[in-house]
């Protein structure tokens, strides 16, 4: 159980263009989801806090308008990078926090390698 | 600002050694301790757990011990085998900020056979 997918693995897209990133719980209900984003050798940095039917929490640094998150459902949030450049490439991995019954453990995603050309 | 740090960065050990990953933090009002497994270009795996009140957690060939009054965590893995090569990371989850997870740098294990 507790198991959490992102779709696509890996996009590649060019720059000036958005891309979109879906992140699922599949198997149980999330009021909760975090974005992530990792540097190659680097650790996770938290980029925002998303619950379900409100507005995302961003951490200090991530501009919320470039990095546009919707946690619509209790299964889905999605990230959008909008008007990508290069320097936006990384891998972004989601998170999920259980509704009830899980403490606060929290369940990830297999992450998403995005490349702007 | 808590800060979570990960010693060594990388440890390369032949298989069938016993070896211990440690991770230090620096506000002891931590509500968890999580230790994760990374595969490369793969995302997180949780291996152990320690609440707050715990000193440690077991699985298998992994134990995790946590001494919050020093900021202290430490992985033992038993046995190691080639398998086992990923990176490590620690996270702590904070009491004061909704929750939040902060991580590590990581720990990158290499297993020889």
């Amino acid at each position: 159980g507790a198991v959490v997918s992102q779709h696509p693995s890996r996009v590649i897209c060019k720059s000036g263009t958005s891309v979109k990133i879906e992140c699922r719980s599949l198997d149980f209900q999330a009021t909760t989801m975090f974005w992530y984003r990792q540097f190659p050798k680097q650790s996770l940095m938290l980029m925002a806090t998303s619950n379900e039917g409100s507005k995302a929490t961003y951490e200090q640094g991530v501009e919320k308008d470039k990095f546009l998150i919707n946690h619509a459902s209790l299964t889905l949030s999605t990230l959008t990078v909008t008007s990508a450049h290069p320097e936006d490439s990384s891998f972004y991995i989601c998170s999920a926090r259980m509704t009830s019954g899980g403490g606060w453990e929290q369940y990830f995603g297999p992450g998403t390698r995005l490349t702007v050309t | 600002k808590q800060e979570v740090t990960q010693i060594p960065a990388a440890l390369s050990v032949p298989e069938g050694e016993n070896l211990v990953l440690n991770c230090s933090f620096t506000d002891s009002a931590i509500y968890n301790l999580q230790w994760f497994r990374q595969d490369p270009g793969k995302g997180l795996t949780s291996l152990l757990l320690i609440q707050s009140s715990q000193r440690e957690q077991t699985s298998g060939r992994l134990n995790a011990s946590l001494d919050k009054s020093s900021g202290r965590s430490t992985l033992y893995i038993a046995a190691s085998q080639p398998g086992d090569s990923a990176t490590y990371l620690c996270a702590v989850r904070v009491n004061n900020q909704g929750g939040k997870l902060i991580f590590g740098q990581g720990t990158e294990l290499s297993v020889k056979p």
